[in-house]
């Protein structure tokens, strides 16, 4: 069982390219989310999808876009990257939308620099 | 809005020592209150979790109370070991939606043997 897979690991741009991050989860999830991770701040999140054919701003989405491709499925694309966006990216799934005991299943990771 | 607060470190310890890592939080509502590590080089995966009041979390000799009265989620091991190195992160959740988890900014374990 994977659990939640992401691609790239690595990755490195030049600004104002454009790069789309995916991730896949096989455990028949609802909810899936993007969290940048930066020094001193913990997570933060991007965006969430509570279902299939739904997305939503999280607390940072300026400069991001997503797509809910299918259940199992939920890629972040970068327009034009900035050097602000160097960051470690990590999504993550749960069973159930905001249910309060729900726990989130973190990928490994993407870490992304932006020159 | 909802936040935690937690020590940053880095914390160094030796093997065998008693590890205490402070979380207070801030939250409308009764959330749950989680403990997340992340080991290097991986993603962060659940150690502990509690959903309401005087529960208790427990998991791989590590433990947290959930204290309403202090908004405190405090994690405790009684002796660490270098295996235990990582990054921990106390984090809540709410029945808000749209507010899903908030994390606080990680604190940074080492253990020496």
């Amino acid at each position: 069982n994977a659990g939640v897979t992401q691609t790239p690991k690595f990755q490195v741009l030049k600004t104002g390219q454009s790069m789309t991050l995916q991730c896949a989860q096989d455990m028949n999830h609802n909810s899936m989310y993007w969290y940048r991770q930066d020094p001193g701040m913990g997570l933060r999140l991007i965006y969430y999808s509570a279902s299939e054919g739904t997305t939503d701003k999280g607390e940072v989405p300026n400069g991001y876009n997503v797509s809910r491709l299918n259940k199992r499925e939920f890629s972040l694309r970068l327009e034009s990257a900035a050097p602000s966006q160097t960051s470690v990216y990590f999504c993550a799934s749960s069973e159930m939308p905001s249910g309060s005991t729900d726990t989130q299943y973190f990928g490994p990771g993407t870490r992304l620099t932006v020159l | 809005g909802n936040s935690v607060t937690q020590m940053e470190g880095p914390v160094t310890l030796s093997e065998e020592a008693f590890l205490t890592i402070n979380c207070t939080y801030t939250a409308t509502g009764y959330p749950s209150l989680f403990w997340y590590v992340q080991y290097p080089g991986e993603g962060l995966q659940l150690l502990l979790k509690a959903t309401k009041a005087d529960d208790k979390g427990s998991n791989k000799g590590f433990e947290a109370t959930y204290r309403k009265e202090t908004t405190s989620f405090h994690l405790e091991k009684g002796s660490v070991q270098v295996s235990d190195s990582a990054v921990y992160f106390c984090a809540l959740s709410t029945l808000n939606y749209g507010q899903n988890f908030v994390f606080g900014p990680g604190t940074r374990l080492s253990v020496l043997p």
